[in-house]
């Protein structure tokens, strides 16, 4: 069974740095591991839809960005611990949301989902 | 900025067939644009149900099907369940690495 689990998020104030992490497990089958696997971040604000955040590759060699997060938020992974992390700096209100750890999947799509860490921006 | 646009909201009555769209504010959706659809029911993560247009992810029901329908990505419903009642997102790939969800569809099974 493929798990992500994501830790944490919590409390910060506005101006404040986070770093959120995700666990991955269950990966390794038909061949594929962790390293395998694009691993994206999506977010969702209380009530609201969901917003794609940030792409890396499986090797780690590239990583792309949401506008509303470029130069704020760094991703990055370690593939021997199947771990990816996403650094957010320079926090903002707006940016108060539920962020899911999700892989990426055939087809430029999404595929397996954690459940989530909520991050609070508030002074 | 070009935004996906969706239905905000739908209505079916059970074992009834819908369709739900996944638009461009500018332009068509083609198959280069990698639509796929996830479902989410509240306090959940979504759930995966169609990739690359029209293939099912592992255990989604048959009845969802994905395709497109003149300018748009659609899902179609086909003898829709109560337990189908959920928010749907769509999601197209805009290249360079950039993905875009649309502002999904709450849909009432009633």
């Amino acid at each position: 069974e493929v798990q992500l689990v994501e830790s944490g998020g919590g409390l910060v104030q506005p101006g404040g740095s986070l770093r959120l992490s995700c666990v991955a497990s269950g990966l390794n089958f038909n061949g594929l591991t962790f390293s395998n696997y694009f691993m994206h971040w999506v977010r969702q604000a209380p009530g609201k839809g969901l917003v794609w955040v940030s792409r890396i590759f499986g090797d780690g060699s590239d990583t792309s960005f949401a506008d509303s997060v470029k130069g704020r938020f760094t991703v990055s992974r370690d593939n021997a611990k199947n771990t990816v992390y996403l650094q957010m700096s320079s926090l903002r209100v707006e940016d108060t949301a539920v962020y899911f750890c999700v892989t990426g999947f055939p087809g430029y799509s999404l595929g397996y989902w954690g459940q989530g860490t909520l991050v609070t921006v508030s002074s | 900025q070009t935004m996906v646009t969706q239905e905000p909201s739908f209505s079916v009555s059970p074992g009834g067939t819908v369709t739900l769209t996944c638009g461009l504010s500018s332009g068509s959706v083609s198959d280069t644009d990698f639509p796929s659809w996830y479902q989410q029911t509240p306090g959940q993560a979504p759930r995966t149900l169609i990739h690359s247009t029209k293939t099912r992810s592992s255990g989604v029901p048959a009845r969802f099907s994905g395709s497109i329908v003149g300018n748009k990505a659609a899902l179609t419903i086909t003898g829709a369940q109560a337990d189908d009642e959920s928010d749907y997102y769509c999601m197209l790939y805009m290249g360079s690495g950039n993905w875009v969800f649309g502002g999904g569809t709450k849909l009432t099974v009633v």
